[in-house]
């Protein structure tokens, strides 16, 4: 079955560092991902997204990168900040209606 | 505010008693989505509605939680004999895409729910 899964819980990088946060997931015909961030007591607020036809792509101090030979998606923070901390999600849409979301991955951000 | 809000943002009550929790999407999206959110966890989707039309549900919804959007725009999800194992966190999304367009999710803060 469709699954979304992270290689790493829990993440701490100091300030102004770059972070990386990962994810496999499983189910190789899915054609779109989305990563969001979840901070305390709030829903999961969208972050940047991209498509299987791409491998790369840049928002503002992020970068989503998509390798589907191993299906493996990885979100980059450029200059990590305070504001950054909170749980991160992948998302993987199946068969183009509803997503699977893995676990997450919280970030710490050390001053 | 034009986002998607959730009443009541929190909600405790007695294990057996039944709830009801609302969504209001944002206004243009024809697509309104439930999922649970338990400690830890990612949202698990429950089950999402295409205008009026309820399209999917997810095999772990039981027969005590029914979804209804009557009129296409707001949303209810009712559990009936809640068990202390429905503690958790009630997210609703909406968007505006299809297969064709992006289907980006948009979140609201979610209702926790607990049962005592």
């Amino acid at each position: 079955g469709e699954s979304v899964g992270l290689h790493l819980p829990t993440l701490s990088v100091q300030e102004g560092d770059n972070s990386i946060i990962n994810c496999a997931y499983s189910n190789s015909a899915s054609d779109y991902f989305i990563w969001y961030k979840q901070e305390s007591g709030k829903g999961p607020q969208f972050i940047i997204d991209i498509r299987s036809n791409m491998d790369k792509r840049q928002g503002q101090r992020v970068t989503v990168l998509l390798n589907k030979t191993v299906k493996h998606l990885s979100l980059q923070i450029a200059a990590t900040q305070p504001g950054d901390s909170a749980v991160y999600f992948c998302a993987e849409e199946v068969y183009g209606q509803n997503f699977v979301f893995g676990p997450g991955t919280r970030l710490s951000v050390l001053p | 505010d034009t986002g998607v809000s959730q009443n009541p943002r929190h909600k405790i009550t007695k294990r057996g008693q039944n709830v009801t929790f609302r969504c209001d999407p944002i206004s243009e999206h024809n697509r309104l989505y439930w999922y649970r959110q338990t400690l830890g966890q990612g949202p698990e989707f429950l089950t999402y509605f295409q205008n009026e039309a309820q399209l999917e549900k997810s095999r772990l919804l039981s027969d005590r939680f029914s979804a209804e959007r009557p009129k296409g725009s707001f949303s209810t999800l009712e559990i009936q004999r809640t068990e202390q194992g429905d503690s958790a966190m009630y997210l609703c999304a909406s968007s505006s895409g299809t297969y064709l367009a992006k289907n980006i999710q948009y979140f609201g803060a979610g209702t926790r729910l607990s049962v005592l």
